[in-house]
């Protein structure tokens, strides 16, 4: 079976950096991705990590260590329309995707 | 706007009722699915359709009846559910359903059981 591990909830406060890290028990791992949900929201696509390294998109960064079945999200210069709920989510053989319980993040003033 | 609508938003229905969940597309996609989200737990993965054919049924009990009539439209027809079905409804999709970390999420039809 798949399983994915991820804290449940992190604080931190406007324009600081915080981790989310997730990590994963797979076979055929394929990739990691990452999701955004606002309560209320659907949803939404943020990364998707198939090779070992950091992808950078704006304030957002994913790392993948396929050797370590481990990877986090980095939300950098943190905003108040950050807090949400984050969740990883693994690509693996022939399956769609499996997602983690999801990090709920609270950005405080 | 994510391109993927989800009808209704909320229903409430006895257990002995029979409703329909509506997702329709506007995204040329080919692959549908359908995530159940409770509190406290992982998106679990229901159905998955790619180009009208049904390619991943994750154990889901036979109550729960989708249907997808072409590649825009997916259906889930719920009858003589329990409390426990009570949950957010997760329609998406995603252009084809190999290898795609990828999915474009509607808003989700929220649930209640009594």
């Amino acid at each position: 079976g798949q399983s994915l591990e991820q804290p449940s909830e992190v604080t931190a406060v406007e324009g600081a950096i915080v981790q989310i890290n997730c990590t994963y028990q797979t076979s055929g791992f394929y990739g990691l991705s990452w999701y955004q949900q606002h309560d209320g929201g659907a949803p939404t696509f943020l990364s998707y990590n198939a090779l070992d390294g950091l992808e950078e998109t704006g304030r957002f960064s994913s790392f993948l260590s396929r050797s370590d079945s481990y990877g986090y999200l980095l939300l950098q210069e943190l905003q108040m329309k950050d807090s949400a709920s984050y969740f990883c989510a693994v690509r693996a053989g022939r399956r769609a995707l499996t997602f983690g319980s999801g990090t709920r993040l609270q950005v405080q003033p | 706007e994510t391109g993927v609508t989800q009808t209704p938003r909320h229903l409430v229905m006895g257990m002995t009722n029979k409703k329909s969940l509506k997702c329709e597309q506007h995204l040329g996609h080919n692959a549908m699915y359908w995530y159940k989200q409770s509190a406290k737990k992982p998106l679990e993965l229901m159905f998955v359709y790619n180009f009208k054919e049904q390619t991943e049924n994750n154990s889901v009990p036979s109550r729960f009846s989708p249907e997808c009539p072409n590649s825009s439209h997916l259906f889930l027809h719920l009858h003589t559910l329990q409390p426990e079905d009570s949950a957010l409804y997760l329609c998406a999709s995603s252009p084809g359903a190999e290898n795609t970390g990828e999915l474009f999420f509607g808003e989700g039809s929220r649930l209640t059981v009594l």
